[in-house]
């Protein structure tokens, strides 16, 4: 099972929106609506931001939203902010013999 | 509150074995599976394994498959990573993690670090 592909790194200014990409194939991202995003800061925890493709836990903000159209998901930080600054990886439920498989990860940076 | 601790890493050979443990407190450990994530130093996070609820079911990610194997204690609310012929590349910090709902992963553990060196 291969990672998901996500670009290396996305960079924006403050109050700007971006948009990081999760390209995968019919039999993860394409087949399911599992499909997840992580924050994660060096150092800490993975923290949930989106999952079943769209939804946010409570306590995310609502600058960040998530959407599919066919094998390639994304997440969508509106108004940047420099807390914003992270790493993040989708992840996708899969048909293969593993089940999951998270993406390349991202690098987010607030010019 | 809800709590996922490791222990169990540390410095050791190739070729040999390592077991993780993975502490839950402050859920019903026993409605939810549980995995096993791992970031390689500079590198992306990677899914090793999960087991279902009671344990009946267990999947592993290509890279381990044959050498991990995850349990579970639902009596201690206790995961396991039993690790053996430890490779170079298995050199990272693993992270137990609840899956709430499929892929859903809202409670991750600390990390504890395997170095696996001469």
């Amino acid at each position: 099972q291969s990672a998901l592909t996500q670009p290396a790194s996305v960079s924006g200014s403050p109050g700007q929106s971006i948009t990081v990409s999760c390209t995968g194939t019919s039999s993860d991202v394409g087949g399911y609506n599992y499909v997840s995003w992580y924050q994660h800061h060096p150092g800490k925890v993975p923290k949930l931001m989106i999952y079943d493709v769209s939804s946010r836990p409570s306590g995310v903000s609502n600058r960040f939203s998530g959407s599919k159209s066919g094998n390639t998901a994304s997440l969508t930080i509106s108004g940047l902010q420099a807390e914003d600054e992270a790493d993040y990886y989708c992840s996708s439920f899969t048909s293969g013999s593993s089940r999951y498989v998270f993406g390349t990860g991202t690098k987010v940076t607030v010019l | 509150q809800e709590q996922l601790v490791e222990s169990g890493g540390g410095v050791v050979q190739p070729g040999r074995s390592l077991r993780l443990s993975c502490a839950a407190s402050g859920f019903t450990f026993s409605r939810y599976g549980m995995h096993w994530v791992r970031q390689a130093p500079g590198k992306g996070l990677e899914w090793v394994a999960v087991t279902s609820v009671d344990g009946s079911d267990k999947f592993y990610g290509d890279s381990v498959k044959g050498r991990f194997t995850i349990s579970r204690d639902n009596s201690r609310n206790t995961l396991s990573l039993q690790m053996n012929s430890l490779r170079a590349d298995d050199t990272a910090t693993y992270y137990c993690a609840k899956e709430l709902s499929f892929n859903r992963f809202d409670l991750w553990g600390q990390g504890t670090l395997v170095t696996v060196s001469p």
